[in-house]
């Protein structure tokens, strides 16, 4: 089946340091990949996207690659700020018909950012 | 602003009570979802409904139901038969045929009294 596997948390970094969050999929077929972020007492945005191998997405100083020969889709920022801290769910989307009722998502990964 | 508002923020359930999870979107979505997120568990897919008046059963449906009378509502009703309600519930839209591109809600918190 289709499942996504985070590095497990939480994690502390100081401001400007980097930031690397792993994730790798097991799917069939060709998935979609994306990462979720949820600020506190919040509910989940989209940060970024990538449908296919090799797809880069970026958004905010985030960025994360598809990588279809590792099967990862790793999150990275080159400087964090205080204002980052949230918790970090990467997901999948299979690649067949149908809407987002199949969006596998990881367990989510808290982040803490200090001054 | 286009948008998607849950209520309450916070809700408190009793023993044998049925409690219901409003979730309004104004975005013309025409998919809505309801999710259960526990501590550490990640999302847990409850219901999800792709037009008015059809919905489905997502991984956790049991002690839970919803209705879909309007495009931009999709209650959710907790019942008594959901023995560990306690949870942080999010609701989402989307358009059905943009896989995975979803909006969320600012979610309820509820607790068993």
């Amino acid at each position: 089946g289709n499942s996504v596997t985070q590095m497990e948390g939480p994690v502390t970094l100081s401001e400007e340091a980097f930031l690397t969050i792993n994730c790798t999929y097991t799917a069939t077929g060709y998935p979609s990949l994306f990462w979720y972020v949820q600020y506190p007492g919040e509910g989940l945005q989209l940060l970024l996207k990538a449908t296919k191998a090799d797809d880069k997405g970026s958004n905010k100083g985030f960025e994360a690659t598809y990588r279809k020969e590792t099967t990862s889709f790793h999150l990275e920022k080159g400087s964090v700020q205080v204002s980052d801290s949230a918790v970090y769910f990467c997901a999948l989307s299979p690649g067949t018909q149908g809407g987002s009722e199949k969006l596998v998502f990881g367990k989510g990964m808290k982040l803490t950012v200090n001054p | 602003d286009g948008g998607i508002t849950q209520s309450p923020k916070y809700l408190f359930r009793k023993e044998g009570q049925n409690v219901t999870l409003s979730c309004e979107q104004n975005l013309n979505h025409d998919a809505m979802y309801w999710y259960r997120q526990d501590p550490g568990q990640g999302l847990r897919l409850i219901y999800y409904s792709q037009i008015v008046n059809d919905f489905q059963k997502g991984d956790i449906a049991e002690g839970y139901s919803v209705s879909r009378e309007k495009m931009e509502s999709f209650p959710l009703t907790v019942t008594s038969a959901q023995k560990n309600p306690t949870a942080f519930y999010l609701c989402a839209s989307s358009i059905y045929e943009d896989s995975g591109k979803l909006f969320f809600g600012s979610g309820t918190q509820l607790s068993v009294l």
